[in-house]
């Protein structure tokens, strides 16, 4: 069935670094979405995107979808503490089922 | 409701006894999933109820698992003859409309723990 991979697995970065995570398929995906679990939380939807190309942002947090629309990437800009947990891409497919990446968890160190 | 809740928060269970496990999803929402999280991993599907479709049970890991939902309120996951394996947190989600392109809600999750 349709997949995603999601690297890397582990980030550990300084505040104030950059932080990208990336999701990759091997098929075309109609749509992506992108999920933020905190250490204990629960997944909480961040974004979705569906067009080839289309970037959206939301203060520090770029999402990228590419123009063959078989990638994704988060970049987080200027990490702060407030940003670790595990960041999750997430895809539809044609059944309706939501089909998780394996996540890429990010600690920063102050 | 304000969210999708689940009970219990926590679940503590002999190896061999039957568990049942409760989602209430947002009122509306005609799509539930269950999915499972290990201590450190992703998330794993179990099942999806869509309305009043056949669910999906393509995630279910073995007939000990069952789940069940009426029409588009509340769910229940059923584990008989628990095992050791089966200790992870339990996560219930729900979403809006017809297939997929929808943001899921999670709820905050029912930790298992099979001693």
């Amino acid at each position: 069935g349709q997949q995603v991979m999601q690297i890397p697995q582990y980030q550990h970065v300084q505040e104030g670094e950059d932080f990208t995570t990336y999701c990759n398929s091997s098929t075309t995906l109609s749509n992506i979405q992108w999920y933020k679990q905190r250490p204990g939380g629960h997944p909480v939807f961040l974004i979705q995107l569906v067009k080839s190309g289309e970037v959206k942002k939301q203060k520090r947090l770029t999402f990228q979808f590419g123009e063959a629309k078989k990638n994704s990437s988060l970049h987080i800009t200027a990490t702060q503490t407030t940003d670790v947990g595990t960041y999750f891409c997430a895809l539809y497919n044609q059944g309706g089922k939501l089909i998780f990446g394996q996540g890429t968890e990010l600690s920063v160190k102050p | 409701g304000a969210g999708v809740s689940q009970s219990p928060s926590n679940k503590v269970t002999e190896k061999g006894k039957d568990v049942e496990l409760r989602c209430d999803p947002i009122s509306g929402h005609t799509a539930l999933y269950w999915y499972r999280q290990r201590l450190g991993q992703g998330l794993e599907f179990l099942i999806y109820f869509q309305g009043n479709s056949a669910p999906d049970k393509s995630g279910l890991p073995s007939d000990r698992f069952s789940a069940e939902r009426t029409g588009e309120s509340v769910s229940t996951l059923t584990i008989q003859r628990t095992q050791q394996e089966d200790s992870a947190v339990y996560l219930c989600a729900s979403s809006s409309g017809l297939a997929g392109f929808y943001e899921q809600y999670f709820g905050p999750g029912t930790r298992l723990t099979v001693t």
